[in-house]
């Protein structure tokens, strides 16, 4: 299968400063990633939806500002979580699809554990 | 907004016995997907149905999706410590192209 790679696994940040997760399509082209947050014991909320070559669709109630997402290949998307503090700690995992009209099976990025202290 | 509920949220069972973990949308689905998700790890694609009343099965798994389109479910046969994880259905709805993951089912499986 399609093969999805999430960078860094785990990242630890002072509050205030900005993180950077990079989510790659290894063998594959994605025009559209997912991304997603997910609470420990708890289920993947979709945060937006990134779009190669154009803006990210945010789902309601995330805001933009706060979590910068730039697709600027079709290999490539970046979530940046800008001045995190601690209630930004969570667990941010990616994902992406071969299938044209994006109903397919996901493939989903090892994720990347982030903790704000 | 669209909700996609899994009940038990919890199920811990002893090595052998069956588990049925079902999933619940309030409105018509055009199609389901499940996935599962070792502790630690991320979600991993299994199956998805998308005829209405469809059966599909892989060895001892077998997935079912309702004659509405609303229901899913997933039942495994004689449970190994190997099936231990976190199981999610994730619904598609007309019209739109974005995946509503289920809630989750914890599943424990005790040797």
């Amino acid at each position: 299968g399609a093969v999805v790679s999430q960078h860094p696994s785990w990242v630890i940040c002072k509050s205030g400063t900005s993180v950077k997760i990079e989510c790659r399509s290894l063998d594959f082209q994605a025009t559209t990633m997912f991304w997603y947050r997910q609470f420990p014991k708890q289920s993947l909320m979709l945060m937006a939806t990134s779009n190669e070559g154009s803006k990210a669709t945010y789902e309601q109630g995330v805001e933009k500002d706060k979590f910068l997402i730039n697709h600027a290949s079709l290999t490539l998307s970046t979530l940046t979580v800008t001045s995190a503090h601690p209630e930004d700690s969570s667990f941010y995992i990616c994902s992406a699809t071969l299938a044209a009209g994006l109903t397919g099976e996901l493939f989903f990025g090892e994720g990347s554990r982030l903790t704000v202290l | 907004g669209q909700q996609v509920m899994q009940i038990p949220q919890y199920q811990h069972v002893q090595e052998g016995e069956d588990f049925t973990t079902y999933c619940n949308s309030s409105t018509t689905l055009s199609n389901i997907q499940w996935y599962k998700q070792r502790p630690g790890g991320h979600p991993v694609f299994l199956i998805q149905l998308v005829k209405s009343g469809e059966v599909k099965k892989q060895k001892r798994l077998t997935f079912q999706f309702g004659e509405a389109k609303k229901n899913s479910s997933l039942h495994i046969t004689a449970t190994q410590t190997t099936d231990v994880g976190t199981y999610f259905c994730a619904g598609l709805y007309a019209g739109t192209y974005k995946y509503i993951f289920g809630t989750g089912t914890r599943l424990k499986v005790l040797a």
